[in-house]
């Protein structure tokens, strides 16, 4: 099974600012890796497939990178809205596993 | 817009059985794989498992294979997860979730219903 370390595990940042958030696999898996978010009480979102493609109706301001074992999600300047919890999920081997989450709070 | 319902949630217990089912709108139903994800009160997301869209190909996670069965109904745009031989760690919000690409599979999931819960509990 593949695990996924997200990191950091809370991420504490103002409006405004830029949030660099990590997912590391424990084996290559090119560039399968999605990223969603997760506001409480609902369902997640989408936000980035392919490692780095933005799903649709995401804004810009959402980035992925990475390949490998190595993924970063940016989120160039929060907006309130943007406050939740974010997970990646990688699909290149089964099981399809998630990392245990970042909490992105003001 | 696709619309994503999960239903047959509630409170059972050990050993127990539910079957859960999840009723999609604004798609064609058949060209999309489906997936079962659960969450266990404040955690994380979990994979349980997933299902082509002809119903051909079924996956599940380790903690589930021989107690939980996918399945599908194309006509009645409706998925289900018979879930028998229930445990505690099975208490979780079960959402269903619509893979992102027509016609293939990417396990990548663009859509998701609101969850239903189940708790396990004696």
């Amino acid at each position: 099974e593949i695990v996924l370390t997200q990191s950091p595990v809370t991420l504490s940042l103002s409006p405004g600012e830029r949030a660099t958030l990590s997912c590391r696999a424990s084996q290559s898996i090119s560039h399968y890796l999605a990223w969603y978010q997760q506001k409480p009480g609902q369902a997640p979102r989408l936000l980035i497939y392919f490692a780095s493609n933005r799903a649709t109706g995401i804004p810009a301001r959402f980035s992925g990178s990475g390949s490998g074992t190595d993924f970063t999600l940016t989120i160039s300047s929060l907006e309130p809205e943007d406050f939740a919890v974010y997970y990646c999920q990688q699909r290149s081997n089964w099981p399809l596993t998630f990392g245990g989450g970042t909490k992105v709070e003001i | 817009e696709v619309q994503l319902l999960e239903s047959g949630g509630g409170l059972v217990q050990p050993g127990g059985s539910l079957r859960l089912s999840c009723t999609a709108s604004g798609l064609t139903f058949s060209s999309y794989a489906m997936a079962w994800v659960r969450q266990a009160p404040g955690k994380g997301l979990e994979w349980v498992s997933a299902i082509s869209g002809s119903g051909g190909d079924t996956y599940y996670a380790d903690s589930v294979i021989g107690r939980f069965t996918i399945s599908r109904d194309n006509p009645k745009n409706t998925m289900n997860l018979q879930m028998n031989s229930l445990r505690t760690e099975d208490t979780a919000v079960y959402y269903c979730a619509k893979d992102r690409w027509l016609g293939s599979t990417t396990w990548e999931f663009d859509s998701w219903g609101q969850g239903t819960l189940v708790t396990v509990s004696s």
